[in-house]
């Protein structure tokens, strides 16, 4: 089955700065690898997704990348915002069947 | 719409009893998953069902745990003889298998084994 890593567990920048959370999958089968965050207290929510035909995509502030044959693919937060502190999970697998990453907990100081 | 909703919100038992969780999917969604997420941790895959498909149970932790689901509505998860390492909250996620498989998760359920 899939197996995905997540670095780094933690992260700090300071508000303004960019921040890169990278993942990397096991089965070269995986077609989807969306990212969710959770709020405290909260379940996590997708805030954007990517699908193997597909190298990056951006929406606003937030752009993920995929590499498929390095079997890697990274969330970039730019201009962050103390408001974008929170935990971050890579996922991948195929259609429905899907394998989530240990998590980061990114702090964004003001 | 209503979204994806579990029962109790939060649960305190004594080691050695059993506990029934609940979610209630999105209607319409095939797909429901179990995690587990102990205090400050990641998500931790328990199972997943897919429409009528046998259940993908490779991440149950021990025969204590186990799973149903009702055709494509309800499903509970059931903890025999709870041990104080259960604690944690109990995600639910369903998603569709129709476009896109975003997964929307409940509010989860704080177990507490004391």
């Amino acid at each position: 089955g899939e197996n995905v890593e997540q670095h780094p567990s933690t992260l700090s920048v300071q508000e303004g700065d960019s921040a890169v959370i990278k993942c990397t999958y096991s089965d070269s089968a995986s077609n989807y690898f969306p990212w969710y965050k959770q709020e405290l207290g909260k379940g996590p929510q997708l805030i954007i997704d990517i699908r193997s035909n597909v190298g990056e995509k951006k929406d606003q502030r937030i752009a993920v990348t995929l590499n498929k044959t390095a079997k890697h693919f990274s969330l970039h937060i730019t201009e962050t915002q103390p408001e974008d502190s929170a935990v971050y999970f890579c996922a991948a697998g195929y259609n429905n069947d899907m394998r989530f990453g240990a998590g980061t907990r990114l702090t964004v100081k003001p | 719409g209503a979204g994806v909703s579990q029962s109790p919100s939060n649960k305190v038992t004594e080691k050695g009893k059993d506990v029934e969780l609940r979610c209630d999917p999105i209607s319409g969604h095939t797909a429901l998953y179990w995690y587990r997420q102990r205090l400050g941790q990641g998500l931790e895959f328990l199972i997943y069902f897919q429409g009528n498909s046998a259940p993908d149970k490779s991440g149950l932790p021990s025969d204590r745990f186990s799973a149903e689901r009702t055709g494509e509505s309800v499903s509970t998860l059931t903890i025999q003889r709870t041990q104080q390492e259960d604690s944690a909250v109990y995600l639910c996620a369903s998603s569709s298998d129709r476009g896109s498989y975003e997964q929307y998760f409940g509010p989860g359920t704080r177990l507490t084994v004391t």
